[in-house]
């Protein structure tokens, strides 16, 4: 199957600082890339949706200014986290979908466990 | 407002004793209903995609059913690699037609020797 990889999968930082996520698809173009935020014992919430080349459009209260998605090709997407503060810390998901599929079939990858100290 | 709703939250099974885990959703333009296992610290790994009402699909111990509000994941004399959270998700059509994925909040299942 398709494999998506995220990267780094666990990040300390210091609040106040930048942390920058990456998620590539390895075997396929990924037209559409959406990023999901899951806290504990909880399911995913959809952040953000990008398509390759354009704005990302977000999910109603997340902040785009704090949330930066970049969907420069079509095997990477990058969510950074800025002025991370401890509330941010979270298990942050990336999906992908390929170029002609018009279903939910999505493709995870194994996500990224962000702490803010 | 749409709705995808899982139950129960968690479920403890002995070795070999068979249970259902539900998924009841309302959504409005519906393009297909996903399973997907999640370990601990793991992303979600795809399990099944149903698209229409009396539509089932197997893998292995996994039974997946779906009806017009509703949709079951039976599992079949389970074993401890079974435990997991299995997430339901729906997928509809949105306006900007890319379409968005809405998860429930998933079933943790524990299953014991």
């Amino acid at each position: 199957g398709a494999v998506v990889s995220q990267h780094p999968s666990w990040v300390i930082c210091k609040s106040g600082t930048s942390v920058k996520i990456e998620c590539r698809s390895l075997d396929f173009q990924a037209t559409t890339m959406f990023w999901y935020r899951q806290f504990p014992k909880q399911s995913l919430m959809l952040m953000a949706t990008s398509n390759e080349g354009s704005k990302a459009t977000y999910e109603q209260g997340v902040e785009k200014d704090k949330f930066l998605i970049n969907h420069a090709s079509l095997t990477l997407s990058t969510l950074t986290v800025t002025s991370a503060h401890p509330e941010d810390s979270s298990f942050y998901i990336c999906s992908a979908r390929g170029a002609g599929s018009s279903t939910g079939e999505l493709f995870f990858g194994e996500g990224s466990r962000l702490t803010v100290l | 407002e749409d709705q995808v709703t899982q139950s129960p939250e968690a479920l403890r099974l002995q070795e070999g004793e068979s249970s259902s885990l539900n998924c009841s959703y309302t959504v409005s333009g519906l393009r297909g209903l996903f399973w997907y296992r999640q370990d601990p610290g793991k992303g979600p790994e795809f399990l099944f995609t149903l698209y229409s009402a009396g539509e089932e699909k197997e893998k292995e111990r996994l039974k997946a059913t779906l009806t017009k509000k509703e949709s079951f994941l039976h599992i079949t004399a389970p074993k401890p690699e079974d435990s997991a959270t299995y997430l339901c998700a729906v997928f509809r059509v949105t306006t900007d037609s890319w379409g968005k994925l809405q998860f429930g909040a998933g079933t943790q299942v524990v299953v014991t020797p």
